[in-house]
């Protein structure tokens, strides 16, 4: 199993820019969500899906939009990227969101926007 | 909504000593914690994670974390640092479809 993989590993945009951040679990696993890590904030819930066709939003959803059409895949779009976007995204699953159930994280994808 | 909060921005400790890293957390009904270890530029890896049942939970690499309910706590430990447990680690609470991160500790360990 590869896991949970992102592409790509590192982007660098200009302010209105739009691009897509790609996110992909081969663990059949239907609970996948994003997250943005900066410094000396932890990580940030954006959105989460509990699974294909069904998304949700988390605690810093502006900017940013989700979908969900297949199990494996959970892509996260910038339709016009701001400076204030510029963080280190992880994409995260589990089997599903019960009591306990442990996140397995990609490697992350780091964004510059200027 | 729940929330979590690491004492500690900083910690640093000698390999060979113990160490302590610090989380209070707050949530509404009785929720699952995690602690979270991020190495230099990698994704994030589970050290061990409370959900109900003992409150001792040991967890990877010769770490444990107390859940103390009457306090709101879960600090972790480990009783011998070595130069490999320098990182930063998140404590985590869940709820529901939420996960709440922690701002991190980072651990330095010296020679």
């Amino acid at each position: 199993n590869a896991g949970v993989t992102q592409t790509p590993k590192f982007q660098v945009l200009k302010t209105g820019q739009s691009m897509t951040l790609q996110c992909a679990q081969d663990m059949n696993h239907e609970y996948m969500s994003w997250y943005r890590q900066d410094p000396g904030m932890g990580l940030r819930l954006i959105h989460y899906s509990v699974g294909a066709g069904i998304t949700d939003q988390g605690e810093v959803p502006n900017g940013y939009n989700v979908s969900r059409s297949t199990t494996e895949d959970f892509p996260l779009r910038l339709l016009s990227a701001a400076p204030s976007q510029t963080s280190v995204y992880f994409c995260a699953s589990s089997y599903w969101t019960g009591l306990g159930e442990t996140q397995y994280f990609g490697p992350g994808t780091r964004l510059l926007v200027l | 909504a729940q929330s979590v909060t690491q004492l500690d921005s900083h910690v640093s400790v000698s390999e060979g000593t113990p160490v302590l890293l610090r989380c209070n957390y707050s949530s509404s009904y009785s929720p699952s914690l995690f602690w979270y270890v991020q190495h230099p530029n990698k994704g994030l890896q589970l050290l061990l994670k409370y959900t109900s049942a003992a409150t001792l939970v040991k967890g990877i690499n010769g770490f444990e974390a107390e859940f103390k309910k009457s306090e709101t706590s879960f600090h972790l430990t480990k009783p011998s640092a070595h130069m490999s447990d320098a990182a930063e680690y998140f404590c985590v609470v869940s709820e529901d479809n939420d996960m709440r991160f922690g701002a991190g500790t980072r651990l330095t360990v010296k020679p």
